[in-house]
């Protein structure tokens, strides 16, 4: 069936440097998508979301881009710090629809090393 | 900080046996979710409801229940537990207007941490 997928399981940066977390998905008609940061224990904290007649969007030190052509999305963090280690969801929302039924892909495990 | 409660945040208990997990948000959001995650993996919808007395099952099937008789409140049951169940659970809800960026975007709980033995 259609997924939300990332394309790394893990992702380590050195602190200060920029980290890019890759997320392709399948299904043409998704027209929002949003940026999910979960930490141990914790539940998935809003990032950063994108609809899809945009290509780019920014927020404090991250940002998103979305190329419909090829169904990508990625979320760049501007000098990663110790606290954004964490795994990153990416998900999409189907059709024009406000459901919230929001499809997840499987998660990048960010590390930053100090 | 989200103002989304669950309880327990961690629960071992043996086959058979019935368990609820409470989920409380006190946004007056409409729409709430509980969503089921595997460690390491991804979130998959098993219930939601738009509203008071609405419920609805998700795409992942599921043989837990829901109720929702208050706004604030969505708690979900299992009538006996079994060790396929043993995962977390994290409950969220959102706003129902949608037009503006943002607006869509689920505000989730910590999580329950079943565990069945």
């Amino acid at each position: 069936g259609e997924s939300v997928g990332l394309h790394l399981p893990t992702l380590s940066v050195q602190e200060g440097d920029n980290s890019i977390i890759n997320c392709a998905y399948s299904n043409s008609a998704s027209d929002y998508f949003i940026w999910y940061k979960q930490e141990s224990g914790k539940g998935p904290q809003f990032i950063i979301d994108i609809r899809s007649n945009m290509d780019k969007r920014q927020g404090q030190r991250v940002t998103v881009l979305l190329n419909k052509t090829v169904k990508h999305l990625s979320l760049q963090i501007a000098a990663t710090q110790p606290g954004d280690s964490a795994v990153y969801f990416c998900a999409e929302n189907r059709g024009s629809s406000n459901t919230g039924k929001l499809i997840f892909g499987q998660g990048t495990t960010l590390q930053v090393k100090p | 900080e989200a103002d989304i409660y669950q309880t327990p945040r961690y629960l071992v208990i043996g086959t058979g046996k019935k368990i609820t997990l409470e989920c409380s948000q006190t946004m007056g959001h409409d729409k709430m979710y509980w969503y089921q995650q595997d460690p390491g993996m991804e979130l998959h919808l098993i219930h939601y409801s738009y509203g008071v007395n609405s419920t609805e099952k998700g795409d992942l099937s599921s043989e837990s229940t829901v109720s929702r008789i208050r706004t604030e409140h969505f708690p979900l049951t299992l009538e006996s537990a079994r060790p396929s169940h043993t995962s977390q659970y994290l409950c969220a809800s959102s706003e129902s207007l949608v037009l503006m960026p943002g607006a869509n975007v689920l505000t989730f709980g910590a999580g329950s941490r079943l565990t069945v033995l």
